[in-house]
Order: C-alpha cells, then sequence, then structure tokens
C-alpha cells in the first residue's frame, strides 16, 4: 500500500510570493492534517480536514490555507511568504480522524525563503 | 488545553544497553498517547500508541511504552539499542474529543557503538 505522499520534496521561493504543497493521503484515508516543523518551535499543528471539511484549526495567520478535494487528496497554500515560514511542511493521513487512530506521515515538504 | 513535555533534549546510550525516553502529558480527560521517530530527511514514523488497557505497550522494532497515570508519564523503552535506533524521538498525546494531536519538543537519541 503506497504511503502518504507530497510534492514538491523542495522548493525554494522569494519574500512576497505565494507557494501550493500538495500531498495525497494514504488509500482509504479520509482525513488529513498539516503539521509546520521547525528546530525552535518544533511540530506545530497547521489544520486537519475530513471529507472536504476543515475540522480543526491551528494559530497560524490567514496567509496559511488549505483544502481537501472528493478524493482525500489535500493542498496547502501559503500567500505573502516570509522569511520566517522557511520550514519542513509535513502532511499526515488517517482513516477518519478519530483521535485512537495513529496518524501516517509523509516525508514532507522543504520550504526555503530567500 | 493538552501538552506534552520531553524533558530531555538528548540522549546518549551504549550499543546493547537499555533505553529510556522521557515524556510526560497533560489532558484534561482520558488520554491517547503515542510515540513517533523521524530519521534525518524523513517524515514521522508511527512506533505505538497507548487507548486503554495494559499499561505496556509493545509497538515496531522491539520498542515499548509504560503509561503511568498518576505520574501522568509515557516513557518509551527499549531493552537494548541499536545503532541504528538514532533518531529524533516525539511524543505526541490527544484527548478524546475533536481536538488536534499535540507532539512534544522531540528527543535526539544517540546510540554509540
Amino acid at each position: 500500500k503506497a504511503g502518504v505522499t507530497q510534492t514538491p520534496r523542495y522548493l525554494i521561493k522569494t519574500r512576497g510570493q505565494q507557494v501550493t504543497l500538495s500531498c495525497s493521503p494514504i488509500s482509504g484515508h479520509r482525513s488529513v492534517s498539516w503539521y509546520q516543523q521547525t528546530p525552535g518551535q518544533g511540530l506545530q499543528f497547521l489544520f486537519e480536514y475530513f471529507s472536504e471539511t476543515q475540522r480543526n484549526k491551528g494559530n497560524f495567520p490567514g496567509r496559511f490555507s488549505g483544502r481537501q478535494f472528493s478524493n482525500s487528496r489535500s493542498e496547502m497554500n501559503v500567500s505573502t511568504l516570509e522569511l520566517g515560514d522557511s520550514a519542513l511542511y509535513l502532511c499526515a493521513s488517517s482513516l477518519s480522524g478519530q483521535a485512537n487512530q495513529p496518524q501516517h506521515f509523509g516525508d514532507g515538504t522543504r520550504l526555503s525563503i530567500l | 488545553a493538552q501538552s506534552v513535555a520531553q524533558p530531555e533534549d538528548q540522549v546518549n546510550v551504549a550499543e546493547g544497553n537499555p533505553l529510556t525516553v522521557k515524556c510526560t502529558y497533560s489532558v484534561s480527560g482520558n488520554p491517547y498517547l503515542f510515540w513517533y521517530v523521524q530519521y534525518p530527511n524523513r517524515g514521522l514514523q508511527f512506533l505505538l500508541k497507548y487507548i486503554t488497557g495494559d499499561n505496556l505497550v509493545k509497538g515496531s522494532y522491539g520498542f515499548e511504552a509504560e503509561f503511568n497515570k498518576s505520574q501522568t508519564s509515557f516513557h518509551l523503552k527499549k531493552p537494548s539499542a541499536l545503532v541504528s535506533d538514532s533518531a529524533l524521538y516525539f511524543c505526541a498525546v490527544r484527548d478524546g474529543g475533536n481536538t488536534p494531536l499535540v507532539f512534544g519538543k522531540g528527543t535526539r537519541l544517540s546510540v554509540i557503538a
């Protein structure tokens, strides 16, 4: 069974630009969560989607947005990029997002802002 | 609000010795606890979870974790460490409601041959 696939793996952007990251969950998984990982702040929750609906949102500015499609694939968008947005962005999927289900992670997209 | 503390940034252990990576948590209800491992340039890999039942949980690659409700701890253990266990380990907690998974800051495990 294929795992969680994130594209692209690496991305370099400049301040002020916008970026879209993609995540394909494990087949059959309907819940997708996004996290930002930085050396200083660790793993921070961005948002969770289930059946195309945002179910939870973390404490990030409105420049960070996401969506989920009917095939459970998800995208996240960051507009007006800032230097502090440089991070590893991780996507995770689970069957239905219930608390007792482990999340399965992709290898992430490393975003560098120049 | 739920939270997780991993008190050690770094743990060093000799190959063949037992290892312990510590985790304490805080939740308002019953905790759902998880351990993940991250290797360089990779995502997080699920190791084990505690939902309910036996306090000793066994997981992948010979790892186990002990749930202690009175001490609100969920320490990760392995009887005999391997060099290949060297990685970054994350403890995470969720309560039973519709709240997101919260991670600790991570503990870097270094197993020395």
